[in-house]
């Protein structure tokens, strides 16, 4: 069966700094990867996207990127963290080929103080 | 691009009365429309999806509906428990990608 890794679960990052998160999908192969941001108490945003390695679409300009390096590994980077960017962090990712079922990793609280 | 409109932003139920969310959406382009769950502190859980094709879909306590012509769909739930306490989110998209909209805070009182 499919799963899907994020980590870290929690992370507290001075202004400034840089910041890295990572998430695997294991039991599929070529999904459609995606990092999505929850302010606290809000909706959904649709960060980046990616239908295939090196293939990257951004729904919102900001100092983050991502990046996919392998088939199943997709990356949030940011080389310097703004109090704003504080939020809950959640990769997912559907099958792809017509199956639009979106499944969510477990997420990463980000603090930036 | 897409928007979607959800209503309302909380909503307090007695346990055993039925709960309704409802969602509108503006692409007519969209074609999947899911609802998700979510807990305190926890990942957005698929409970329910509907295809543009079909105009109603229930499993179990939980139903959705969609109109296709006036671009609104909706949540139904059922004999509500205490369990079913938690955020509810719609989403409309189509080819993967999806719109959510801003949540509903449902609280079931026992």
């Amino acid at each position: 069966s499919q799963t899907i890794h994020q980590w870290p679960a929690t992370l507290v990052q001075p202004v400034g700094s840089p910041l890295s998160l990572e998430c695997t999908v294991e039991g599929t192969s070529n999904p459609n990867l995606y990092w999505y941001r929850q302010a606290a108490g809000r909706g959904l945003q649709l960060l980046f996207y990616s239908v295939g390695i090196g293939q990257i679409s951004s729904e919102v300009p900001q100092n983050l990127s991502a990046s996919r390096p392998q088939d199943r590994q997709f990356i949030l980077s940011s080389k310097k963290l703004l109090l704003s960017d504080s939020g809950f962090y959640l990769c997912a990712w559907t099958p792809g080929s017509g199956n639009e079922k979106l499944f969510f990793g477990s997420g990463t609280q980000l603090s930036v103080l | 691009g897409e928007n979607v409109e959800q209503h309302p932003s909380t909503l307090s139920v007695q346990e055993g009365d039925s709960a309704v969310i409802k969602c509108t959406y503006s692409d007519s382009a969209s074609n999947y429309f899911p609802w998700y769950k979510q807990e305190l502190g926890k990942r957005p859980q698929l409970i329910i999806d509907i295809r543009s094709n079909v105009g109603e879909k229930k499993d179990q306590r939980i139903a959705v509906t969609l109109n296709k012509t006036a671009k609104h769909f909706s949540l139904h739930i059922t004999e509500t428990q205490p369990e079913d306490s938690a955020v509810y989110f719609c989403a409309a998209g189509s080819q993967g990608n999806l719109i959510f909209g801003k949540g509903t805070k449902l609280s079931v009182k026992p």
